[in-house]
């Protein structure tokens, strides 16, 4: 079956642009997480939904990045103003959350380089 | 804080069985252990994750002992496409991942 799918794959922007990334979760996936990884470094966590509810945003590093999952499915990573530092491997996640099946599924990431 | 302790590297000859180790003392009650393994290039991987009892899947085995402090992923007979970074994560079920620096597994031809 399709797994998570995330567009772009690889997205440039000079600095001060807005860039929006795209994630497309396992179909009926209730969970959905974004993390962030920089090169060498293990992913960091960003953002989490349960549904079309963000629960959890404590890891967006600034007000900068803003996510959302309007209906449940879909969810967009908008990144506002971008700088160098932001470059990074963004991933997505997504997970059944049944008694059985917490684990997570990622996605192949969007490779973003502000220059 | 990533919870859990790894060595940074090891080697495994191929067609050999991989035995990677994680110290997770301070585990509460209700946190399991997870891996996942990141490929290069590619978005991180689930593997196996117990609570209590040995786990085993098509792609690996988990050891967890007793006092459930440390754990052991096994990786029955290695191949070169095992090689990459393999997390060990406790967490609550559902709850976001804190990945640590992971161990870095080459496999040897």
């Amino acid at each position: 079956g399709a797994g998570v799918s995330q567009s772009p794959r690889y997205k440039v922007a000079k600095r001060g642009q807005d860039v929006a990334l795209r994630c497309d979760p396992i179909s009926g996936h209730v969970s959905l997480f974004w993390y962030q990884q920089a090169l060498g470094q293990g992913p960091e966590f960003l953002t989490y939904f349960q549904n079309e509810a963000q629960l959890d945003k404590s890891g967006l590093p600034s007000d900068r990045f803003f996510a959302e999952r309007p209906e449940g499915s879909v969810s967009t990573l908008k990144i506002q103003r971008t700088q160098q530092e932001d470059s990074a491997v963004y991933l997505c996640a997504s997970s059944a959350a049944t008694r059985l099946s917490y684990e997570q599924y990622f996605g192949p990431g969007t490779r973003l380089t502000v220059t | 804080d990533a919870k859990t302790t790894q060595p940074p590297s090891m080697d495994c000859a191929e067609g050999r069985a991989a035995n990677l180790p994680c110290n997770h003392s301070t585990i509460s009650g209700n946190e399991y252990v997870y891996w996942y393994r990141q490929i290069h290039s590619q978005g991180p991987q689930y593997i196996i994750h117990g609570l209590k009892n040995n786990e085993t899947n098509e792609m690996a085995s988990l050891i967890i002992t007793e006092d459930r402090k440390s754990s052991t992923l096994i990786l029955p007979h290695a191949t070169l496409r095992d090689t990459a970074v393999y997390y060990c994560i406790v967490s609550y079920s559902g709850d976001k991942i804190i990945f640590g620096k992971g161990t870095r597994l080459h496999i040897l031809p």
